[in-house]
């Protein structure tokens, strides 16, 4: 069956570096891959998206990676803040509007 | 806009009772999708709509659980009888195309 594993529950970083989250997937060729923000009590928050043919994609401080060889996708906040500090949910998705799979997360905190 | 609208926030019931969660999706999205989260499991897909028709309902848990979506403003999921292993987030999200917009979602508390 289809898995998808984010690298850790939780991770912790000095505010200011890089933070690197990882999400692998097995028995699954999706067509995209989706990265969400959770904030405690509230719903996911869309952040990027990035398709099959596409190496890399950025929006402001966030980078994401997509390689389909390795089935993996990293997702890097440079200069993290302890704003940036939530879960982080990756989830996959195939073409038109079949639904998203989502990992369980890795919760970030970011520590001044 | 005010986004995707999910009410009550918090539900408390006893367990045999029916439980009815409701979202009130983004004007303009086609697509409608219904999710539960634990600690457990993570999010699960238990329902999805396109164009207010059900998909696919393969993610419900059992014939206790029902979705409807009787027009584009409005879709429902019900619960009866509710049972303890119930309690959990139950989140609604709609999307057009891309990524997708969640309500805030209702926190089912079965006792």
């Amino acid at each position: 069956s289809q898995k998808i594993e984010q690298n850790s529950e939780a991770l912790n970083i000095q505010e200011g570096k890089t933070a690197t989250l990882t999400c692998n997937y097995t028995n699954y060729s999706p067509a995209y891959l989706q990265w969400y923000r959770q904030d405690p009590g509230r719903g996911p928050v869309f952040l990027l998206l990035i398709r099959e043919n596409e190496k890399e994609k950025r929006k402001e401080r966030l980078k994401v990676t997509f390689d389909t060889t390795l089935k993996q996708s990293l997702f890097h906040i440079t200069a993290s803040q302890p704003a940036d500090s939530a879960t982080y949910l990756c989830a996959l998705g195939k073409t038109g509007n079949t639904p998203l799979v989502f990992g369980k997360g890795t919760r970030l905190s970011v520590i001044a | 806009d005010a986004g995707v609208i999910q009410s009550p926030r918090h539900e408390v019931t006893e367990m045999g009772q029916e439980v009815t969660l409701r979202c009130k999706p983004i004007s303009g999205h086609n697509s409608l999708f219904w999710y539960r989260q634990t600690m457990m499991r993570g999010l699960e897909l238990l329902i999805y709509f396109n164009n207010n028709v059900p998909i696919d309902d393969s993610g419900m848990p059992e014939d206790r659980f029902s979705a409807k979506m009787p027009n584009a403003s409005f879709s429902t999921l019900k619960i009866q009888p509710s049972e303890p292993r119930d309690s959990a987030v139950y989140f609604c999200a709609s999307s057009l195309e891309g990524g997708y917009t969640f309500g805030s979602g209702t926190r089912l508390t079965v006792v």
